[in-house]
């Protein structure tokens, strides 16, 4: 059950700003969006998550539609150690929701 | 401030072999979860601790897997007669209190083959 919808690579330049939209078309009201990364051959690394307003952090900025059927997490200057597999997430709020599922994620190739 | 930790990094074990895995959360975390991740796949849930509450052992694939928390800190997960559809990375998570808004912070995994 495919909650988020992303693409499955994509190739930015290092030092540009990467942008990785991500589709939760199906989203609920007391769902929020979530971003993970994933290194080759580490844990999955926690980027950011939002509810419904714009949030920025020191690895980088996510930005909600406003009708929240679809999300940008934006890498302001890509660098080489950013390549990973990006997965978008969206989490109930309630109790029993601490399961996380990923899907298959963007996979970032950073170029030099 | 340490992060979770996990051990060992790499396993090689033969079929029929029982494993132990191990995993620190980070100090002060209530809540710490198992998953694991095969190869090319996504994450599946294992189990999950929270304090003094009894586990949430769901997402337990057979009743070779077991899991245990002693002192509400360091959990071990235990694979009995290990097959090699038990190949996969096993990642284990914490967070602060638990629950479903709650950010988890995961280890680096164990790699876990089973021959």
């Amino acid at each position: 059950d495919a909650k988020t919808t992303q693409p499955p690579s994509m190739d930015c330049a290092e030092g540009r700003a990467a942008n990785l939209p991500c589709n939760h078309s199906t989203i609920s009201g007391n769902e929020y969006v979530y971003w993970y990364r994933q290194i080759h051959s580490q844990g999955p690394q926690y980027i950011i998550h939002g509810l419904k307003n714009n949030e920025t952090n020191e690895m980088a900025s996510l930005i909600i539609t406003e009708d929240r059927k679809s999300s940008t997490l934006i890498l302001p200057h890509a660098t080489l150690r950013d390549t990973a597999v990006y997965y978008c997430i969206v989490r109930a709020s309630g109790a029993g929701s601490y399961q996380l599922t990923f899907g298959k994620g963007t996979k970032l190739s950073v170029i030099p | 401030g340490a992060g979770v930790s996990q051990s060992p990094s790499n396993k090689v074990t033969e079929k029929g072999k029982d494993v132990e895995l191990r995993c620190d959360p980070i100090s002060g975390h209530t809540a710490l979860y198992w998953y694991r991740q095969s190869l090319g796949q996504g994450l599946e849930f294992l189990i999950y601790f929270q304090g003094n509450s009894a586990p949430d052992k769901s997402g337990l694939p057979s009743d070779r897997f077991s899991a245990e928390r002693t002192g509400g800190s360091v959990s071990t997960l235990t694979i009995q007669r290990t097959q090699q559809e038990d190949s996969a990375v096993y990642l284990c998570a914490s967070s602060q209190q638990g629950g479903g808004q709650e950010t988890q912070y995961f280890g680096p995994g164990t790699r876990l083959l089973v021959l």
